[in-house]
């Protein structure tokens, strides 16, 4: 069964910039989910699509936003590009089943703005 | 507000020696708690659901716990391919996937 694709793997940007990445789940998998991880903050949610509609948002500012498609895939938007914003950026899809549901991440798409 | 807290940030063994990483959390109602393994420059790689008090999970070397306030995961005579940064995370019942994780512990494991 494929994993969790991602991409592209490696993007770079200038400031004010945006960029889009996509994300392919694992098939069947109805959930996407977003987030970014740096070396200061880790891994922090940024938000979660089912059904093509967000389900919940982590904390960050309107710029970052997303969508998901009928057949599950995701994209997510960054407009803007702030110097802050590199980081790696992690999908994870998951069944959306009832009770403790695992999330399987991509490799990521490093982002680097310049 | 869901939080995890992993200790040590780092850790150093001998191959062979074993220890335990620390994840602490506090959720609001824990519907899973979760550990990954993550290698510099992927995405974390699932290894455990544990999601009851008092349960067990066991996968080669590694062993994980859960209480009510904090999981273990133990590493028995550990080789040097188990070094990686493991990472904690928490799923509450709120109605969504998101997961809250910790800051990671980094493993080297030196042969």
């Amino acid at each position: 069964k494929a994993g969790v694709t991602q991409t592209p793997r490696y993007l770079i940007k200038t400031r004010g910039q945006q960029v889009t990445l996509s994300c392919s789940p694992i098939s069947g998998h109805r959930s996407v989910s977003w987030y970014q991880q740096t070396p200061g903050q880790g891994l922090q949610f940024l938000f979660e699509y089912f059904s093509e509609t967000q389900r919940n948002k982590g904390n960050f500012p309107g710029r970052f936003s997303g969508r998901q498609f009928s057949n599950s895939r995701s994209e997510m938007n960054v407009s803007t590009l702030e110097l802050g914003d590199s980081a790696l950026y992690l999908c994870a899809s998951s069944l959306a089943d009832s009770g403790p549901d695992t999330q399987y991440f991509g490799p990521g798409t490093r982002l680097t703005v310049l | 507000e869901d939080q995890v807290t992993q200790s040590p940030e780092a850790l150093r063994l001998q191959e062979g020696e074993s220890s335990s990483l620390n994840c602490s959390y506090t959720v609001s109602g824990l519907r899973g708690l979760f550990w990954y393994r993550q290698d510099p420059g992927k995405g974390p790689e699932f290894l455990f659901t544990l999601y009851s008090a008092g349960e067990e999970k066991e996968k080669e070397r590694l062993k994980a716990t859960l209480t009510k306030k904090e999981s273990f995961l133990h590493i028995t005579a550990p080789k040097p391919e188990d070094s990686a940064t493991y990472l904690c995370a928490v799923q509450a019942w709120s109605g969504s996937e998101k997961l809250v994780f910790g800051k990671g512990t980094k493993l080297t494991v030196n042969p």
